[in-house]
């Protein structure tokens, strides 16, 4: 599975956006990008995934470069509650390998 | 829909022990998982299982034994519990290939 690099940790102001950037240079063509996120001590969350079109849900949206080595979620207005480690996985989908995350902190 | 749960969700062992968490899902899902967190780090794969009967080892498998028996259940047996085992255990499903994985709620396990 592809490697990822994310910043270790972020700050957004309650009401802007959140961008959420992660590096996944080595992506192989079968390999999917997919965002989860981890609030506190619970259970992972999943938010979005895609290969190589630019995707929404009512979560967030995912968007992936043209040569796919790099992806953004955005979490258009952060509320408090999106503080939380965000996790960026780069696999073709048969297992999901977690990396360290970015911690988000909503700040008021 | 209950969806993943776990049990139990917290217990303390004693070293050389040996327990199994138990993990079941309601939604038909083919793909199931075993993680465990260490504090402050992110989540290692230990085994997951395609289906009835297939498992296949993750990252960290050692000192763990799996099964699947069911759809429905995938147990995780610890058979000699030992401290650098504390952490805390997820459970996870999905329906197949490239499907959002489903997360319980974990089982925090300390072991002294």
């Amino acid at each position: 599975d592809a490697k990822t690099t994310q910043p270790p940790s972020m700050d957004c102001a309650e009401g802007r956006a959140a961008n959420l950037p992660c590096n996944h240079s080595t992506i192989s063509g079968n390999e999917y990008v997919y965002w989860y996120r981890q609030i506190h001590s619970q259970g992972p969350q999943y938010i979005i995934h895609g290969l190589k079109n630019n995707e929404t849900n009512e979560m967030a949206s995912l968007i992936i470069t043209e040569d796919r080595k790099s992806s953004t979620l955005i979490l258009p207005h952060a509320t408090l509650r999106d503080t939380a480690v965000y996790y960026c996985i780069v696999s073709p989908g048969d297992k999901v390998i977690f990396g360290p995350g970015t911690s988000l902190s909503v700040i008021p | 829909n209950a969806g993943v749960t776990q049990t139990p969700k917290f217990r303390i062992l004693k070293i050389g022990q040996s327990m199994t968490l138990q993990c079941t899902q309601d939604m038909n899902h083919n793909y199931m998982y075993w993680y465990r967190q260490d504090p402050g780090m992110g989540l290692k794969l230990i085994y997951y299982s395609v289906g009835a009967g297939i498992t296949d080892k993750g990252e960290v498998p050692n000192g763990y034994n799996v099964s699947r028996s069911t759809t429905e259940d995938f147990p995780l047996r610890l058979e000699l519990a030992a401290p650098s085992q504390t952490s805390v255990y997820f459970c996870a499903s999905s329906y197949g290939v490239r499907q959002p994985q489903h997360f319980g709620d974990g089982t925090r396990l300390s072991i002294l």
